[in-house]
C-alpha cells in the first residue's frame, strides 16, 4: 500500500528555518518525480517544488532561493529544507507523487504538516 | 504562468441532485487537466486526470469533459460524501497551477 506521511511542521520566527519530512512506503522515492505543494489556511492548492527522478529540482517563484527539496534513497523519503521563512509561507505542506503512468498528476498525498511563520 | 478560474465559487444542492463544475483556462491546456476532491482536514484525492479519465477507484458518477481552455466536472447525482471542494490543476505549462476551487454544499 502506498503511502506518505510528512513530519516536522512546527512554529517558527520570521526568517528561520525548518526541514519537513515525507517518508515513503510502498514505492520508492527515487523512481518517481516527487513534489510539495502548499495551503494557505482557507485558501486553495500552490505547488512548491518538485524533484524528479534523474535528480533534477525546480521551484516555484514564490520559494526559489530560499527552499531546497532533496531525497535520501537510502530512507526512502523526500524532504524540504525550507530558509529565510516569511508569514506568507505559512500553510499545510503536503507531499505528492507525480505518477508517471498517468501523466504526472498527483495521485498520493501525505496528510500535510503545517508550518506557522509567527513572531 | 496558466491562470485556472472556477466556477461557481459555491455550489449548494441536494444529494440525488447533478453537479456541473466549470474550469476555465486563460490559455490552452490541450487535455492536460485534473480535478481533485479535498474535505475538511483532509488531502486533496485525484479524481480526474487528462481532462475525462477517472483515477483508479473512483466511482463512474464522476465525470470530466472539455479540452483548450473550458473543462466541465460533473457529478451525475450528489452523494453525502461528494460534498467537498474541487480544485482543477493544469500541468501543460510549467508551473503547474490550481484553480480556486468549488465548494459543493449541501443545499
Amino acid at each position: 500500500e502506498v503511502q506518505l506521511v510528512e513530519s516536522g511542521g512546527g512554529l517558527v520566527q520570521p526568517g528561520g528555518s525548518l526541514r519537513l519530512s515525507c517518508a515513503a512506503s510502498g514505492f520508492t522515492v527515487s523512481s518517481n518525480y516527487m513534489s510539495w505543494v502548499r495551503q494557505a489556511p482557507g485558501k486553495g492548492l500552490e505547488w512548491v517544488s518538485v524533484i524528479y527522478s534523474g535528480g533534477s529540482t525546480y521551484y516555484a517563484d514564490s520559494v526559489k532561493g530560499r527552499f531546497t527539496i532533496s531525497r535520501d534513497n537510502s530512507k526512502n523519503t523526500l524532504y524540504l529544507q525550507m530558509n529565510s521563512l516569511r508569514a506568507e509561507d505559512t500553510a499545510v505542506y503536503y507531499c505528492a507523487r507525480d505518477h508517471r503512468a498517468i501523466g504526472y498528476y498527483f495521485d498520493y498525498w501525505g496528510q500535510g504538516t503545517l508550518v506557522t511563520v509567527s513572531s | 504562468e496558466i491562470v485556472l478560474t472556477q466556477s461557481p465559487a459555491t455550489l449548494s444542492l441536494s444529494p440525488g441532485e447533478r453537479a456541473t463544475l466549470s474550469c476555465r483556462a486563460s490559455q490552452s491546456v490541450s487535455s492536460y487537466l485534473a480535478w481533485y476532491q479535498q474535505k475538511p482536514g483532509q488531502a486533496p484525492r485525484l479524481l480526474i486526470y487528462d481532462a475525462s479519465n477517472r483515477a483508479t477507484g473512483i466511482p463512474a458518477r464522476f465525470s470530466g469533459s472539455g479540452s483548450g481552455t473550458d473543462f466541465t466536472l460533473t457529478i451525475s447525482s450528489l452523494e453525502p460524501e461528494d460534498f467537498a471542494v474541487y480544485y482543477c490543476q493544469q500541468r501543460s505549462n510549467w508551473p503547474s497551477t490550481f484553480g480556486p476551487g468549488t465548494k459543493v454544499d449541501i443545499k
